[in-house]
């Protein structure tokens, strides 16, 4: 089947303790990005990556990290969290960039963060 | 970076009536997409339109791609409770494609 597959679904942390949200996709696509979802700011673009290797910011990237090293995964990383990183995370992948017609964003389940 | 303005951000409809929302942008946009995201959900595509003056019908939703690409609507004729979630349209942004998604529009619909 299909799918984005994101891990944890939920994940209670505090304040400064790293870690790691994994994205996979079985769809051998070329885009990935990462949103988070926030009550009445919809979903913002924290990093994005158009091929391996190739990652670049997207409209809140402060306190995030990516990396590209293979095609299927993009995972997400807080180096030291913050209360106000606490959200709703989702990953999504794409065929190819969206400027190509039928390449609609395929979202995985979503990561509910908190951090106290 | 800015965001699509999407309007209302919240609809109260009984069921069995129309229901609107309006995606505008200040620049010409390339394409645009419709998203679905039912509560406790992820976001799921629902249609792209490219061409100006675009229609696009599912049923009972009917997309339009304003003729100046500026603009964009989703209608859904006679509400059902199956309709209630979040609408979101997403914009094409830069040379490199990226997709920007406005704050959605938040449909209750009463039974």
């Amino acid at each position: 089947e299909a799918q984005v597959t994101q891990n944890p679904r939920y994940l209670i942390t505090v304040t400064g303790k790293k870690l790691t949200v994994t994205c996979s996709q079985n769809m051998n696509h070329e885009y990935m990005s990462w949103y988070r979802q926030d009550p009445g700011l919809g979903l913002r673009q924290i990093y994005y990556s158009m091929n391996v290797e190739v990652t670049d910011k997207g409209d809140v990237p402060e306190g995030y990290k990516v990396s590209r090293k293979e095609k299927r995964n993009f995972p997400l990383i807080l180096e030291s969290p913050s209360p106000n990183q606490t959200s709703l995370y989702f990953c999504a992948s794409a065929r190819t960039a969206q400027s190509s017609y039928n390449s609609p964003l395929h979202f995985g389940n979503g990561t509910r963060l908190t951090v106290t | 970076g800015q965001q699509v303005m999407q309007i209302p951000q919240y609809q109260h409809v009984q069921e069995g009536e129309d229901f609107t929302t309006y995606c505008n942008s200040s620049t010409t946009l390339s394409n645009i997409q419709w998203y679905k995201q039912r509560p406790g959900g992820h976001p799921v595509f629902l249609i792209q339109l490219v061409k100006s003056g675009e229609v696009k019908k599912q049923k009972r939703l009917t997309f339009q791609f304003g003729e100046a690409k500026k603009n964009s609507s989703l209608h859904i004729t006679a509400t059902q409770t199956t309709d209630v979630g979040t609408y979101f349209c997403a914009e094409t942004r830069g040379s490199q494609g990226n997709l920007i998604f406005g704050k959605g529009t938040k449909l209750s619909v009463k039974p």
